[in-house]
């Protein structure tokens, strides 16, 4: 069955950066582009942006240009996405999400970040 | 960017009731850009619907989504216990956005 499979919550202090993972499983890897999103504590959904898996190729949210990468290893078929400069209203959960057409049909369970001094 | 507006913000309902969710699009969206996405308490959205009516694999035929432009509907014939959570309808055009949700409560 597919599965996405994300890393352990994180604490991180303001101005340092933040490496989120998404490793998957019970399907062709390089078959689908990945999404990031994330949700601020009792908000709702915004979009980061999105990796082909199989190029590499990139397109980030115009609200995170400059401070977000997003990257995959499809040797061990996983994606990551770091955003850096951090500040207090980027504590959220992070979701990856795989995105078959104009939709997301499996989500990760959700990374908690939050930044505090 | 394309801004989508749900209604109501909040919905009151009994179980078996049905329950008829909008969502309004700033601009004309394809029906094949339109999602739906219930979420309930500490866990991620799930797929309700896609391309506007299309239900995603496992979903119940209680669930339903309807609309073209700018006008979606989710309908939930009969509310079950396990469908009070939160409803988001998601667009993809160009750029993706969410709508800020509908909140399906237990009256």
């Amino acid at each position: 069955q597919v599965r996405l499979m994300q890393s352990g919550a994180e604490v991180k202090k303001p101005g340092a950066s933040v490496k989120v993972s998404c490793k998957t499983s019970g399907y062709t890897f390089t078959d689908y582009y990945f999404h990031w999103l994330r949700q601020a504590p009792g908000q709702g959904l915004e979009w980061m942006g999105w990796i082909n898996a199989n190029s590499g190729a990139t397109n980030y949210a115009q609200n995170f240009q400059g401070r977000v990468t997003m990257t995959r290893d499809t040797s061990i078929s996983t994606a990551y996405m770091e955003l850096s400069r951090l500040i207090s209203d980027d504590t959220a959960v992070y979701y990856c999400a795989r995105n078959p057409e104009w939709h997301f049909d499996y989500w990760g369970q959700g990374t908690l970040v939050t930044v505090s001094s | 960017e394309i801004v989508l507006t749900q209604s109501p913000g909040t919905l009151s309902l009994s179980p078996g009731e049905r329950a008829t969710l909008s969502c309004r699009a700033s601009q004309s969206v394809s029906s094949s850009y339109l999602a739906w996405y219930q979420q309930k308490p500490g866990q991620a959205p799930r797929l309700l619907i896609y391309g506007a009516s299309s239900r995603a694999t496992g979903i119940p035929d209680r669930f339903s989504g309807s609309g073209s432009g700018t006008d979606f509907t989710l309908t939930i014939s009969r509310l079950e216990p396990e469908d009070f959570a939160v409803y988001y309808c998601q667009q993809y055009v160009g750029s993706v956005t969410f709508g800020g949700g509908t909140k399906v409560e237990i009256k």
